[in-house]
């Protein structure tokens, strides 16, 4: 069982570039999650899904798509990639509210990805 | 708007206990989680709060007063491998699918 699984664990890109972060999860869990973390300000919202095929914009959603076309996989995309997305990204998937607090509220996180972009 | 206020740092010494406070002011409350983050690793799920009082998990214990906007989280019997950064998350949303974290406190547990 590999819970939630995140392809490339490192990048570095130029500026302008484009790419695709994947996250995959083997859980069965309705929502997922793309965030970023940068020192000293914690982990910020990107994206988020609470279905297959429905994405909604978190906190700082600019400069990124998502799609969400399988149940188990959420994309985060940067099409013109920009030196302020030098982050850690994490993705993270949990239950659906129907099944309790607790399931919902408990988000299981991959390993991140660290992108620099230059 | 979403404010979530945490110390910085802190410093503790093996064996003893601990307590990290967690203030929010957001425009929508449901639920407070606390995550452990060891550097360099994903967060990990410690506890949470939906309701007010204190709910005990082991050596770790939450403790929730919504009127007054605040959260702490109580490490007891500390260990050299709690030494971590501990994240304070609100759920905004009744349906917990949105969620404002905390910029963390790096604890630092010496021997």
């Amino acid at each position: 069982n590999a819970g939630v699984t995140q392809t490339p664990k490192f990048r570095v890109l130029k500026t302008g570039q484009s790419m695709t972060l994947l996250c995959a999860q083997d859980m069965n869990h309705e929502y997922m999650y793309w965030y970023r973390q940068d020192p000293g300000m914690g982990l910020r919202l990107i994206h988020y899904s609470v279905g297959e095929g429905t994405t909604a914009k978190g906190e700082v959603p600019d400069g990124y798509n998502v799609s969400r076309l399988k149940k188990q996989n959420f994309l985060l995309g940067l099409e013109s990639a920009a030196p302020s997305q030098t982050s850690v990204y994490f993705c993270a998937s949990s239950y659906a509210s129907g099944t309790g607090a607790s399931q919902a509220g408990t988000q299981h996180f991959g390993d991140g990805t660290r992108l620099s972009i230059l | 708007g979403q404010n979530i206020d945490q110390p910085t740092e802190m410093t503790a010494t093996e064996g003893a206990i601990v307590q990290i406070n967690c203030t929010y002011q957001t425009s929508g409350f449901n639920g407070l989680f606390w995550y452990q983050q060891h550097a360099g690793e994903a967060p990990t799920f410690l506890s949470y709060n939906v309701l007010d009082g204190l709910e005990e998990k082991g050596r770790f214990s939450s403790f929730l007063s919504r009127s007054k906007g605040y959260s702490y989280l109580l490490l007891k019997e500390l260990q050299m491998k709690d030494s971590a950064s501990y994240l304070c998350a609100v759920s905004h949303h009744i349906f917990f699918n949105k969620f404002y974290f905390g910029s963390g406190t790096k604890l630092n547990v010496k021997p």
